[in-house]
């Protein structure tokens, strides 16, 4: 079974630019989180969805949302682009035994 | 902000147990405990959460203190593979709340 998909991989955005990053969940799964990993910290959650609507939203600025499919993938969309937004994005989706299944990351530089 | 306290790093030789600690001092009554490892800055690999008993898979073992304060995850018999950062995770509703790891050092 395929694991968390995430894409693209890799990203350079110019400073004031906008960047849609793309998750696919585990088959089955119907939950998805987002979260943001700034260079040698922990991650740091931004939002999760579950069947299509916002159950949690972290501490981040409105330049930051993001959407669920009827599918369960989802997309974070990210405005205005600062240097401080380059970080690892990752995607963790869940079922239901509470366990959360993390993708590979986009790593986002913005220059 | 981080609910748990863990060292900044530790060594362990080859074939020996990995003892890793954590601090959730603030941990409410119904937030699990979770561990995940992150290597190379690859997603974070679930290894193992729990409640308020020991819990044991084929990948390590949680030791939740008796008040929920505190608990160790035990690696029994470390590999070189094994080197990665290691993040206490508490879980409050549906959001991982991270701290900084400990990154652990596996020497041969």
């Amino acid at each position: 079974d395929a694991g968390v998909t995430q894409s693209p991989t890799h990203l350079i955005k110019t400073r004031g630019q906008h960047v849609t990053l793309r998750c696919s969940p585990i088959s089955g799964h119907k939950s998805v989180s987002w979260y943001q990993q700034v260079l040698g910290q922990g991650p740091q959650f931004i939002f999760q969805y579950y069947e299509k609507e916002e159950r949690g939203r972290g501490n981040f600025p409105d330049r930051f949302s993001a959407r669920q499919f009827p599918n369960y993938s989802s997309e974070l969309n990210v405005n205005a682009l600062l240097l401080g937004d380059s970080a690892l994005y990752l995607c963790a989706s869940s079922g239901t035994n509470y366990g959360y299944t993390f993708g590979s990351g986009t790593r986002l530089t913005v220059v | 902000d981080a609910k748990t306290t863990q060292p900044p790093s530790m060594d362990c030789a080859e074939g020996r147990a990995a003892n890793l600690p954590c601090n959730h001092s603030t941990i409410s009554g119904n937030e699990y405990v979770y561990w995940y490892r992150q290597i190379h800055s690859q997603g974070p690999q679930y290894i193992i959460h729990g409640l308020k008993n020991n819990e044991t898979n084929e990948m390590a073992s949680l030791i939740i203190t008796e008040d929920r304060k505190s608990s160790t995850l035990i690696l029994p018999h470390a590999t070189l593979r094994d080197t990665a950062v290691y993040y206490c995770i508490v879980r409050v509703t549906d959001k991982l709340i991270f701290g900084t790891g400990t990154r652990l050092q596996v020497f041969p």
